[in-house]
């Protein structure tokens, strides 16, 4: 089945080592994204990648960042991890923009714990 | 932007009962404007989608109409299942060109034997 896949799907790091959790997808989609979920929070977007053209929403802090190497892979790093990153990250895809094309299919997510 | 009033949860109902989780929202344009689904420690799941005015987006039970005249997009199933317990959230997304889901702040439903 064509699908978005994550791992790992929970990541232990400590305060300040940098983290980098990954993304692929079977779907060929275009746009891929990361979106940052707090507990008992709505998922936030940091950013988004259609095909290599990168796009960062203004209040993404300068500590994530991400790479998209080829079609199917994308990575978020997280270089110096507060506490407050300890979240859930998820990834989407979606096949373009727009009518017909946006529905946005996730992964399973990454349960991110700081110590 | 966009923005989504959802029904404040948590809501708990009892197996078979009727489900009724309320979304309005302001956007511009037109819309297209799904249901997600987020089992306890999982992703979000598609639950279901529609696309313009009067559309009625199905999946597994759950229905919901877009109704862009009150614009409303209600999340609606005859009979629920311990199985259904978990957190919905509604999103419009604008139209062309468009990407970012707007997300409401999601419903928790607990479903009980």
């Amino acid at each position: 089945d064509a699908m978005v896949i994550q791992n790992p799907r929970y990541q232990v790091t400590q305060f300040g080592k940098p983290v980098t959790l990954s993304c692929s997808q079977t779907l060929n989609h275009n746009v891929m994204y990361w979106y940052q979920q707090k507990s008992s929070q709505a998922p936030k977007l940091l950013f988004h990648y259609y095909d290599k053209d990168f796009n960062n929403e203004a209040d993404t802090p300068d500590n994530f960042q991400s790479r998209r190497p080829n079609t199917s892979f994308c990575f978020l790093d997280i270089r110096s991890p507060g506490l407050g990153d300890a979240a859930m990250y998820l990834c989407a895809t979606s096949r373009s923009y727009g009518q017909g094309g946006d529905t946005q299919y996730f992964g399973p997510g990454t349960r991110l714990t700081v110590l | 932007g966009n923005s989504v009033t959802q029904m404040e949860g948590p809501v708990t109902l009892s197996e078979e009962a009727f489900l009724t989780i309320n979304c309005t929202y302001t956007a511009t344009g037109y819309p297209s404007l799904f249901w997600y689904v987020q089992y306890p420690g999982e992703g979000l799941q598609l639950l279901l989608k529609a696309t313009k005015a009067d559309d009625k987006g199905s999946n597994k039970g759950f229905e919901a109409t877009y109704r862009k005249e009150t614009t409303s997009f209600h999340l609606e199933k005859g009979s629920v299942q311990v199985s259904d317990s978990a957190v919905y959230f509604c999103a419009p997304l604008s139209g062309a060109g468009s990407y970012q889901l707007t997300f409401g702040k999601g419903t928790k439903l607990s479903v009980i034997p």
